[in-house]
């Protein structure tokens, strides 16, 4: 079973560039989250969705935005990177909203220079 | 503001027990979670608390105690793959998780 899956799984990135990370869970999951995590801090909240069709905003949504056309897909935009946006990104998703258990996809490793 | 405190790191030895701590003020409290982080994976799932007490799962347990604002997370029979983070989770009152850095576990033969 998949579960869900990152894209990419690295990447380095020009500041100024744009890029969008994929995300794809097969689980039928209600809710789905990114999440960035830097060396010494907790997981950051960046922008979840509770349910397809709608998005809301985390801890730490500036720089970022992201889409919900569907079930399974929650892709996550950088429109115009900055180097402050290096950082390892996961996405997660869980059956209902609200901080249900959550599954996280195995990441991706973003360098911005 | 919230926050989750952990210690940022810890030894213990194979086959003993050792015991990661947790406490918490977040704005309202409904849950505590605990996940394991191997480095360079993702986090998975090992255990919820919502009410007081003890919850045990094979080798792992975790404790609540909700007035104290505190969790911890016993393991038992150390074992070399148990060397992770372990990461302390609570859902506040918008039902968001808010997240602790982790303790880092280093088992030691």
């Amino acid at each position: 079973t998949a579960g869900i899956t990152q894209a990419p799984t690295s990447q380095i990135l020009a500041a100024g560039r744009s890029m969008t990370l994929r995300c794809t869970q097969d689980m039928r999951h209600n809710a789905m989250y990114w999440y960035r995590q830097d060396l010494g801090l907790g997981l950051r909240l960046i922008h979840y969705s509770n349910t397809a069709g709608t998005t809301g905003k985390g801890e730490v949504p500036d720089g970022y935005s992201v889409s919900r056309a569907n079930t399974d897909d929650f892709p996550l935009t950088l429109a115009s990177a900055v180097p402050s946006q290096t950082s390892v990104y996961f996405c997660a998703s869980s059956e209902g909203q609200g901080g249900d258990t959550q599954y996280f996809g195995p990441g991706t490793r973003l360098t911005v220079l | 503001g919230q926050n989750i405190d952990q210690p940022t790191e810890m030894t213990a030895t194979e086959g003993a027990i050792v015991q990661i701590n947790c406490t918490y003020q977040t704005s309202g409290f409904n849950g505590l979670f605990w996940y394991q982080q191997h480095a360079g994976e993702a986090p998975t799932f090992l255990s919820y608390n919502v009410l007081d007490g003890l919850e045990e799962k094979g080798r792992f347990s975790s404790f609540l105690s909700r007035s104290k604002g505190y969790s911890y997370l016993l393991l038992k029979e150390l074992q070399m793959k148990d060397s992770a983070s372990y990461l302390c989770a609570v859902r506040d009152s918008n039902y968001q998780l808010i997240w602790g850095a982790g303790t880092k576990l280093i088992i030691k033969p």
